[in-house]
């Protein structure tokens, strides 16, 4: 059973480009969350979302970000006009119900902006 | 306040030592409660969960404290590969999100 798939693992834009992160989840999981992890800081909710819905956006910055979870097809983390503050490692978890369910992370896309 | 507080570390310990981590919580509507580890450039993976009533898993035991909102980590007989960086989390009730300490790193030293 393959765990959370996340591509690309590492990713490089230039400032003004646009960054699309990708998160398969675990078979059979239907909820997946998005968190951020700043150089020598600790992991930061993003978003949450389930199949065509955004549950819970409350860790999105309002401009730039944004997320969907299609009906077929993975997640897509979105930042358009990347600045050099975006650079960071962005997680992806997965769990099959919402609740108390364990969360399982994704090995992560590290995004460098130049 | 920061929501959830660790010491940062680093502990540098010897082997067969034992460590022990704290960390405090400041929503006291917090419901669940864990213990990740993440290596270096890795993502966490989950130690364990704690429970009111403490909880042990092997070398590793986990202790809450609610009326105190504080969580801590005992890891006993310190191996080389218990080397990482020990994340506490805390959640709230239904769809809430995974809340993050900045995390304690540990070396453990040959």
């Amino acid at each position: 059973n393959a765990g959370v798939m996340q591509n690309p693992r590492h990713l490089v834009r230039r400032r003004g480009q646009e960054a699309r992160l990708r998160c398969s989840p675990m078979k059979g999981h239907s909820h997946v969350y998005w968190y951020r992890q700043l150089p020598e800081e600790g992991l930061k909710f993003m978003v949450y979302l389930q199949k065509e819905n955004i549950i819970d956006e409350s860790g999105m910055p309002k401009e730039r970000f944004s997320a969907e979870f299609p009906k077929e097809g993975p997640s897509i983390l979105r930042i358009q006009q990347v600045v050099r503050g975006d650079s960071a490692a962005y997680f992806c978890a997965s769990s099959s119900t919402g609740g108390a369910d364990t969360q399982y992370f994704g090995p992560g896309t590290r995004l460098t902006v130049l | 306040r920061k929501e959830v507080e660790q010491d940062p570390g680093p502990f540098n310990v010897p082997e067969g030592a034992t460590v022990a981590f704290n960390c405090t919580y400041s929503n006291s509507a917090s419901q669940s409660f864990f213990w990740y580890r993440q290596d270096c450039r890795k993502e966490p993976k989950l130690l364990m969960s704690v429970y009111s009533s403490g909880n042990e898993d092997g070398r590793f035991t986990a202790q809450l404290n609610r009326a105190s909102q504080y969580i801590s980590l005992l890891i006993r007989d310190s191996k080389l590969s218990d080397s990482a960086t020990y994340l506490c989390v805390v959640k709230g009730s239904g769809n809430t999100p995974l809340v993050f300490g900045k995390g304690t790193r540990l070396s453990v030293i040959a």
